[in-house]
């Protein structure tokens, strides 16, 4: 599996963008990347995932560049409630099977 | 939205003691997981069972653990003799079958605490 980096903490406020770049140098060409969000005491609830270029819900978007050895999830006009963790994570897309492995994740802190 | 539902929210052993916590997942998956997360520490991979038996399982899963799938419906790891280091947040989770286009859906945990 694909070792992620991402920033252990980040600060934003109210109504910004919040940008979460992640590296992952080593990512295999059946590997997708994924983002998940963790509030305190809840269990990982997934965000977004993608493979290459962009990929857009109603909660962020992800870029990928052409290359693929990092992403950014973007968070648009945040709220206070988006304070949480944010996983990057690689992990083949069409292998059910595979277990996905946490890292540290990027500790999100939104003031008002 | 379908939801990964786990039982107790909380539990508490004494040492020693065997617990058994449950799941319910969504009911179209058929991949399950199960991982902790120690208090303020990472979400750690447990093991994942696929066709009623174990696909993977990590370092932590030891002889003192066991998964079972014991009807339709119920998914469940049991501790066979607690310990301290045991306490921790227990998540199960699942998955599609054949794609993982949605990622893994994860219940609200149960917090075990063995005094």
């Amino acid at each position: 599996l694909a070792k992620t980096t991402q920033p252990i903490s980040m600060d934003s406020y109210e109504g910004q963008e919040v940008n979460i770049t992640c590296s992952h140098n080593n990512i295999a060409t059946n590997d997708y990347i994924t983002w998940y969000q963790q509030f305190p005491s809840q269990g990982p609830r997934f965000i977004i995932q993608g493979y290459k270029t962009k990929v857009t819900n109603e909660v962020a978007s992800l870029f990928i560049p052409a290359d693929r050895k990092s992403s950014t999830l973007s968070l648009p006009r945040v709220s206070l409630s988006d304070t949480a963790v944010y996983y990057c994570l690689v992990a083949p897309g069409y292998s059910s099977a595979s277990k996905i492995i946490f890292g540290s994740g990027t500790r999100l802190s939104i003031r008002p | 939205e379908p939801e990964v539902t786990q039982t107790p929210s909380h539990q508490v052993t004494q040492m020693g003691q065997e617990v058994i916590l449950r799941c319910v997942p969504i009911s179209n998956h058929l991949y399950f997981y199960w991982y902790r997360q120690i208090l303020g520490q990472k979400v750690e991979f447990l093991v994942s069972f696929y066709n009623n038996e174990i696909s993977e399982k990590s370092e932590i899963f030891d002889d003192q653990f066991s998964v079972e799938r014991p009807d339709g419906s119920n998914f469940t790891l049991k501790i066979r003799s607690t310990k301290l280091e045991d306490s921790a947040m227990y998540f199960c989770a699942s998955s599609e079958a054949l794609t993982n286009d949605y990622g893994y859906t994860f219940g609200s945990g149960t917090r075990l605490t063995v005094v």
